[in-house]
């Protein structure tokens, strides 16, 4: 198991911008996942990437992945007062280790 | 599915006394985790089950703190005596082989 590292630790975009979000990993993963957690509720599952792949989409969220930087990149377009929330990465393994997120907050 | 299942919801308990927090995982999902989350200290993955059996409670912060799984479709974890440090919320999530967890709402826990 290892812990994913978000940055920044938080942003603040207008609404209708787009968001790109950054994780590292120190050592080689099967995979990476994205989590969204919403004030007061648990995580929510978002998006895995296999590390055979590079590029995942999932309606405005995209995510990318470089094994050879071990960094991966969570963009959300067209962003609104919704998707205000902190995500998290998370890569594979017998057990989740999560960092401490990055905190979005979409201005109206 | 109902999805993770835990109850209460919020908690409050003096210092001292025992608390227990229940959580039903979703059917089927072999892994089962405890977490508890912490403005200081994020989330912090304190023990998790696989097929009902513990397989790491290194994050259990002290003899105080148990959790047991006594079939696939319950598991507790328990504080006694409980702190005011132990004031937090505590998560349980489950999951398929380990790829995509799913998050109860969580117990707020506040011990005063």
């Amino acid at each position: 198991s290892q812990q994913g590292e978000e940055d920044p630790q938080a942003l603040s975009i207008q609404e209708g911008e787009n968001a790109t979000m950054n994780c590292s990993y120190k050592t080689s993963i099967n995979n990476l996942q994205w989590y969204r957690q919403n004030s007061g509720r648990g995580l929510v599952h978002l998006i895995l990437i296999r590390s055979n792949e590079r590029e995942k989409h999932s309606g405005r969220l995209r995510v990318t992945l470089d094994t050879s930087k071990k960094s991966s990149s969570l963009l959300i377009t067209a962003s609104r007062a919704a998707d205000t929330a902190s995500y998290f990465c998370a890569t594979g393994g017998d057990k989740i280790i999560f960092g401490k997120g990055t905190r979005l907050h979409i201005l109206p | 599915d109902a999805g993770v299942i835990q109850s209460p919801r919020h908690e409050v308990t003096e210092m001292g006394q025992e608390v227990t927090l229940r959580c039903k995982p979703i059917s089927g999902h072999d892994y089962l985790f405890w977490y508890r989350q912490t403005m200081m200290r994020g989330l912090e993955l304190l023990i998790y089950f696989n097929n009902n059996v513990p397989i790491d409670d290194s994050g259990m912060p002290e003899d105080r703190f148990s959790a047991k799984m006594p079939n696939a479709s319950f598991s507790t974890l328990k504080i006694q005596p409980s702190e005011p440090r132990d004031s937090a919320v505590y998560f349980c999530a489950s999951s398929l082989s380990t790829y995509g967890y799913t998050f109860g709402s969580g117990t707020r826990l506040t011990v005063v």
